[in-house]
């Protein structure tokens, strides 16, 4: 059975760091695409990027909104994706949703980032 | 960037009425475009694929179809447990947009 659980998520203040991860199970995250996906309170969902599998040379992409800050990575001997996440911004406040497919097919619970001095 | 423009943003319907949800693609994308449904407080969930396929376990009341870049999901008789805000994404290349959603509820 496909799992995902992400963690990491915290309160911190703008311009910090914070490195998400998503510890998978029930398959190999280098076989598959691993996106991040983030839903900010009360809005609707928004891509934040994603790994391609070891296949395609885990090339990456993201967003505009986050190029350059954020990225994304992986450890296939934890068999964990992350999500590093550098000069956060207020407006970077949401939960942050890892996935395996695409389209998103499998997503794990979600983990909460907020962004607030 | 190819914009995804999503209509309408909510409605209300009646249980069994047809329901009909409306993405454009500023530009063409083929058929690669995804519906999701999330249910209040819930994790969103994967409903259609290649714009008409139908992910394994979805209700058949539920259809997807295109026309163009013009592309469009049905619920053919709505259920009380259909209430969900409802999006499409496009995934032919990134960025991977959202349109900005569909909120249905139960008139």
């Amino acid at each position: 059975e496909v799992q995902l659980v992400e963690s990491g998520g915290d309160l911190v203040q703008p311009g910090r760091s914070l490195r998400l991860s998503c510890s998978a199970s029930g398959f190999i995250v280098g076989d598959f695409a691993m996106s991040w996906v983030r839903q900010a309170p009360g809005e609707g969902l928004e891509w934040v990027g994603f790994i391609r599998s070891k296949f395609y040379d885990d090339t990456r992409d993201y967003a505009a909104s986050v190029k350059g800050r954020f990225t994304i990575s992986r450890d296939d001997s934890k068999n964990i994706a992350y999500l590093q996440m550098n000069s956060l911004k207020t407006e970077d406040t949401a939960v942050y949703y890892c996935i395996r497919d695409i389209p998103l097919r499998f997503w794990g619970q979600g983990t909460l980032v907020t962004v607030s001095s | 960037d190819i914009q995804m423009t999503q209509s309408p943003s909510s409605l209300s319907a009646s249980v069994g009425d047809r329901v009909t949800i409306t993405c454009r693609a500023s530009q063409g994308i083929g058929s690669s475009l995804a519906w999701y449904q999330q249910k209040p407080g819930k994790v969103p969930k994967l409903l259609i694929y290649t714009a008409s396929t139908l992910q394994s376990g979805v209700p058949s009341r539920f259809s997807g179809s295109t026309s163009g870049t013009d592309f469009t999901l049905t619920i053919s008789s709505l259920q009380p447990e259909d209430v969900a805000t409802y999006y499409c994404q496009k995934y032919n290349s990134a960025p991977l947009t959202f349109g900005g959603g569909t909120k249905v509820d139960i008139k």
